[in-house]
């Protein structure tokens, strides 16, 4: 079951250009929404998070988009550079009764920006 | 370096030995959660302590598996009797109490041959 989704496995833009991340969840509980970035043999890192009562949360050079109705969000990198190669984890939370949230991540999609 | 560190980075180990990963966590952080990633997939969660307090477990760990996180400080993961499914990239993670943004570990890779 799961509860994250990306669909695009991959997606190619050329530097300068707009990147468009796409994720769906399934889950009504989520609450909080986060990006993360991983570069090969690398954790991932933190990117860009949006709270459930948002819509929009923006930071530099990246967006974060919410619409709760569809359960979909979406992160724009604009413009894009080549440094931005990685792959890009989808995560989602919902509290738990101990006030704990896991991460439930999707399987990723892989961004290649060519000069 | 006062980000999260995670020991050793690679390990190759035979089927049915034993390993067990260190995890040592950002100093001021009081949750600390395991992953694991398998290739194509994103990370999936094993287990989560608040302090020295191993709060939820995974029913992905199955009772090969075992973590402790003494004194509320570092962390380590055993596997025993590894099994060549356990082949995977262990990562750890940290986070404050009120903060949900969890920042990882460069992992351990784990492959059992």
């Amino acid at each position: 079951d799961q509860q994250v989704k990306q669909n695009s496995p991959s997606l190619s833009v050329q530097e300068g250009r707009i990147s468009i991340l796409n994720c769906d969840y399934t889950n009504s509980m989520f609450d909080y929404f986060l990006w993360y970035k991983k570069y090969p043999a690398e954790g991932p890192t933190f990117l860009i998070s949006i709270s459930s009562i948002k819509d929009k949360n923006e930071d530099g050079r990246f967006t974060v988009f919410l619409n709760k109705s569809a359960k979909h969000l979406s992160l724009h990198i604009v413009p894009s550079q080549p440094g931005d190669s990685a792959v890009y984890f989808c995560a989602a939370s919902a509290p738990g009764n101990t006030g704990f949230q896991k991460l439930v991540f999707g399987t990723g999609t892989r961004l290649l920006v060519s000069p | 370096d006062t980000g999260v560190s995670q020991n050793p980075r690679h390990k190759i180990t035979k089927r049915g030995q034993n390993v067990t990963f260190r995890c040592d966590p950002i100093s001021e952080h009081n949750r600390l959660y395991w992953y694991r990633q398998t290739l194509g997939q994103g990370p999936e969660f094993l287990t989560y302590f608040q302090n020295e307090a191993q709060l939820e477990k995974s029913r992905l760990l199955s009772d090969r598996f075992s973590a402790e996180r003494p004194k509320g400080s570092f962390s380590t993961l055993e596997i025993q009797r590894t099994e060549q499914g356990d082949s995977a990239m262990y990562l750890c993670a940290s986070s404050l109490v009120s903060n949900t943004e969890a920042f990882f570990g460069q992992g351990t890779r784990l492959t059992v041959v």
